[in-house]
């Protein structure tokens, strides 16, 4: 069965800190896909970005970036300089090639302050 | 855009009044999914349609029924809504089944049930 597990419920730092949020899976298939959602008060889902399990090559994308490490089933997030406006809960998801629903960890609420 | 749509974006139910929440897609995908998300908690899947195929997740309660009449709608019928059932209602799409190999999922902006 596949599972997300983010430890870390909140956070809190100060604007210009960085910050990484860990996400920890499980699955039994050799192809899924890792994915990041932000999730601003108005509650909608921000799509920020999708992985499939064969792409192991880190992203940045301006101040965010992702490490993905299969080895230790994980899929950090990390905001460096973060800013009043990242604040919001982010959700790591993983999805099956087989089966294709996509399941959320807990969430992990992020709090940046002036 | 092509785009996920929900209405309304807050619905207010009396308790045990049946409710319906409506999604509408205009991305064509074969794969319809609804989401529920109580506060302060994850999305967590109640069911989803794979074109008229109807999947249902083996903790979802009874009283939630859907309905998939063509491609482009999906509908979400609560029968007797208690208070528990106060939630986020989130639709989302995929183009396939394959996991979101191909354009990944697109969520709506979800609609907000109040129940009292």
């Amino acid at each position: 069965a596949q599972k997300v597990t983010q430890a870390q419920t909140e956070i809190s730092v100060v604007e210009k800190e960085d910050v990484t949020l860990d996400c920890v899976y499980e699955t039994r298939d050799t192809t899924y896909y890792l994915f990041w959602y932000k999730q601003p008060p108005s509650g909608e889902l921000v799509f920020l970005i999708r992985r499939n399990s064969f792409d192991e090559q880190n992203e940045i994308s301006g101040r965010y970036s992702w490490n993905f490490q299969k080895s230790t089933s994980s899929f950090n997030f990390t905001i460096t300089a973060s800013q009043v406006v990242d604040s919001a809960v982010y959700f790591c998801a993983l999805s099956e090639f087989q089966g294709g629903k996509l399941i959320f960890g807990q969430g992990t609420e992020l709090s940046v302050k002036p | 855009d092509a785009m996920v749509i929900q209405n309304p974006r807050y619905q207010v139910t009396q308790f045990g009044k049946p409710v319906t929440l409506s999604c509408s897609q205009t991305l064509n995908h074969n794969v319809m999914y609804w989401y529920q998300q109580k506060s302060s908690q994850a999305p967590k899947l109640l069911f989803h349609y794979y074109d008229k195929d109807f999947n249902n997740e083996a903790d979802t309660p009874d009283n939630f029924q859907s309905r998939r009449p063509n491609t482009s709608f999906c509908f979400l019928d609560i029968r007797s809504p208690g208070l528990g059932d106060a939630a986020m209602y989130l639709c989302a799409t995929s183009r396939d089944g394959s996991g979101g190999a191909n354009y990944g999922y697109t969520f709506g902006s979800g609609t907000r049930l109040t129940v009292v």
